[in-house]
């Protein structure tokens, strides 16, 4: 069965803070792997990560992927408040459908 | 930016009726689907709807569930006799093309089944 993991589940941090999450996949025909945020409804997107070992990055966001140990991490530098959320990891399957993960839930304090 | 838009944003219905959820996807997307949300759980894809016809659904998809795409713009959602455990928030996404796994999402509409 295919799925996705998360870690940790929550994390609360203070602004300034730099923090990794982190997703585990196992997932037939895998196609790409995405990060979201997700605030009050809508996830929105945040990267797409393909190939392995390219860092994909906007601005105080990194991510990157390893497709041999199947996982890739968030990285999140000088937190701020706004960067409060739960941050989803989903794998794109086949050609159509995404798994996601339970998420992250992070929270950034003042 | 373009949007995906869902109809109504809150949905409150009696266990046992019809619901119709209702999504405009982005006007030049090709491919579609929905997606639920338990309060507290993981995202949970649901169907994917490509050419008027369904392309994959999950096992959650049974037969109480229908989609359809009726005048070209509209993608809808139906759940012909809703159950308590319907209760969700549901996500309508397009995409353009198979080249781009980036979904763009609605901003969803929560159902709750009483």
């Amino acid at each position: 069965e295919d799925k996705v993991v998360q870690s940790p589940l929550s994390l609360v941090v203070h602004e300034g803070d730099t923090v990794t999450l982190n997703c585990s996949y196992e997932v037939t025909n895998f196609r790409s792997l995405l990060w979201y945020k997700q605030e009050k409804k809508a996830p929105t997107f945040l990267f797409m990560l393909t190939s392995s070992g390219i860092e994909k990055k906007s601005g105080r966001l990194s991510s990157i992927l390893d497709k041999k140990e199947l996982f890739s991490i968030l990285n999140i530098t000088a937190t701020q408040t706004g960067d409060s959320a739960i941050y989803l990891c989903a794998v794109a399957s086949g050609t159509y459908k995404y798994i996601f993960g339970t998420g992250t839930r992070l929270k950034v304090l003042a | 930016e373009p949007e995906v838009t869902q109809t109504p944003s809150h949905q409150v219905t009696q266990m046992g009726q019809e619901v119709i959820l209702r999504c405009v996807p982005i006007s030049n997307h090709l491919y579609f689907y929905w997606y639920r949300q338990i309060l507290g759980q993981k995202v949970e894809f649901l169907v994917s709807f490509y050419n008027n016809e369904i392309s994959e659904k999950s096992e959650i998809f049974d037969d109480q569930f229908s989609v359809e795409r009726p005048d070209g713009s509209n993608f809808t959602l139906k759940i012909r006799s809703t159950k308590l455990e319907d209760s969700a928030m549901y996500f309508c996404a397009s995409r353009k093309d198979l080249a781009n796994y980036g979904y763009t999402f609605g901003s969803g509409t929560r159902l709750t089944v009483v």
